[in-house]
């Protein structure tokens, strides 16, 4: 069966520290795969898209990788800061165009 | 910009009584989707449209019905609601469905409670 699988347990770091959050994919052929921010009672919110064939992505202090073979995106926050503390979901498109989410990382970041 | 504005932000409603949840979107985008999120199960899509005029069943569409009249609307209605429709709601829009920059632009949810 197909499923996006992200970590379930709560990833608490230090401030400052390099936080990397890991989404896991299997029968899935995703053309792209995109990465969300969640807060407590909001809506997602887009962070980053990556295709199949781009290796890696970078915006500010996140950078996003995407192994086709390994089926598999990491997700880094560089030089974290409380303010990065939020619920980070995976998703990618199927092959009927429907977006399908993980069920998303919980990052705290420790002052 | 508004952005997506969903309605009512939350409800209790008692078993068997119908819903309609708002949506509506001043992006001028061509797809909208409804989502709801249940703890540990993410995000699951209920319905969605691809453009004004049409809709599709997505993941767990039972129970739920969407119409599509205009560009801006997307109402999603309970006929009948059963407890287990107790979950977060979340509407969403993207400029296309299916293209590559297929970004999701989600509203703030519409917390819904069955008894």
């Amino acid at each position: 069966s197909q499923k996006i699988e992200q970590n379930s347990e709560a990833l608490n770091i230090q401030e400052g520290k390099t936080a990397t959050l890991t989404c896991n994919y299997t029968n899935y052929s995703p053309a792209y795969l995109q990465w969300y921010r969640q807060d407590p009672g909001r809506g997602p919110v887009f962070l980053l898209l990556i295709r199949e064939n781009e290796k890696e992505k970078r915006k500010e202090r996140l950078k996003v990788t995407f192994d086709t073979t390994l089926k598999q995106s990491l997700f880094h926050i560089t030089a974290s800061q409380p303010a990065d503390s939020a619920t980070y979901l995976c998703a990618l498109e199927d092959s009927s165009y429907k977006l399908i989410f993980g069920s998303g990382t919980r990052l705290l970041v420790r002052p | 910009t508004a952005g997506i504005t969903q309605a009512p932000t939350s409800q209790i409603l008692a078993a068997g009584r119908s819903m309609t949840l708002r949506c509506t979107q001043d992006m001028r985008h061509n797809a909208m989707y409804w989502y709801r999120q249940d703890l540990g199960l993410g995000l699951r899509l209920i319905h969605y449209s691809n453009t004004a005029g049409t809709t599709g069943k997505g993941e767990v569409p039972d129970g739920y019905s969407v119409s599509r009249a205009n560009t801006d609307d997307f109402p999603l209605t309970l006929a009948s609601a059963v407890p287990s429709q107790t979950s977060v709601y979340f509407c969403a829009s993207s400029p296309q469905r299916g293209m590559t920059y297929n970004e999701q632009f989600f509203g703030p949810g519409t917390r819904l409670t069955v008894l």
